[in-house]
């Protein structure tokens, strides 16, 4: 089955750059989407299809993906971003498609 | 605006059944795929289930398949999701999301979801 891997944590200063990073055999071949979740809520779409942004999404947060590597941009973070953040994709590579969430990355703004 | 609200969820003893319901307003219910995702507690997303805007397709996660079952009433604007066979491993709050796209055959992105309904299997 497909696998996505992502870093447990990442800490960022505010003001600074984040990236959480999706890793995937081949994942340059998917689109990957990216949802935030804080605690105690439904997760909410942020990026879709790679790098685009659902309307009411700031600009700040952006999209990358190639090779076997997704990345999740977050610019000039502030202490509202701080999230549990996950990749997610299509794996249709078999008979039976299916979804595919990776861990988790938890973003602490410090 | 798009309201999806689960109910159905609660306590259950290992080896019974549960069947969830997500109701759904504000959009064309029968044009969207939709899914079931769960969460386990302190947990990440688990993806559950998904189903075609007709109803014709399905898909289910190795870990739910054969004992979870999918479906909908697109004349009442409703997503199930029938549980077999409950282990305490699905333990968790079930959450079901509208795709982002109608009449896609890929049943993601979700762009809206519920508020999550809870499921406990114990003894």
């Amino acid at each position: 089955s497909y696998v996505l891997t992502q870093p447990p944590s990442v800490s960022v200063a505010p003001g600074q750059t984040a990236r959480i990073t999706c890793g995937g055999n081949n994942i340059g071949s998917k689109s990957v989407h990216w949802y935030q979740q804080k605690p105690g809520q439904a997760p909410v779409l942020v990026v879709y299809d790679d790098s685009d942004r659902p309307s009411g999404i700031p600009e700040r947060f952006s999209g990358s993906n190639s090779g076997n590597t997704a990345t999740l941009t977050i610019s000039r973070v502030e202490a509202g971003d701080e999230a549990d953040y996950y990749c997610q994709v299509w794996d249709s590579s078999s008979d039976h498609p299916y979804v595919v969430f990776g861990g988790g990355t938890k973003l602490t703004v410090l | 605006e798009v309201q999806l609200l689960e109910s159905g969820g609660g306590l259950v003893q290992p080896g019974g059944s549960l069947r969830l319901s997500c109701a759904a307003s504000g959009f064309t219910f029968s044009s969207y795929a939709m899914s079931w995702v769960r969460q386990a507690p302190g947990k990440g997303l688990e993806w559950v289930s998904a189903i075609s805007g007709s109803g014709g397709s399905t898909y289910y996660a190795d870990s739910v398949k054969g004992r979870f079952t999918i479906s909908r009433d697109n004349s009442k604007n409703t997503l199930y999701l029938q549980m077999n066979s409950l282990r305490a491993e699905d333990t968790a709050v079930y959450y079901c999301a509208k795709d982002l796209s109608p009449y896609t055959t890929v049943t993601i992105p979700v762009d809206y979801w519920g508020q999550g309904t809870l499921v406990t299997v114990s003894s």
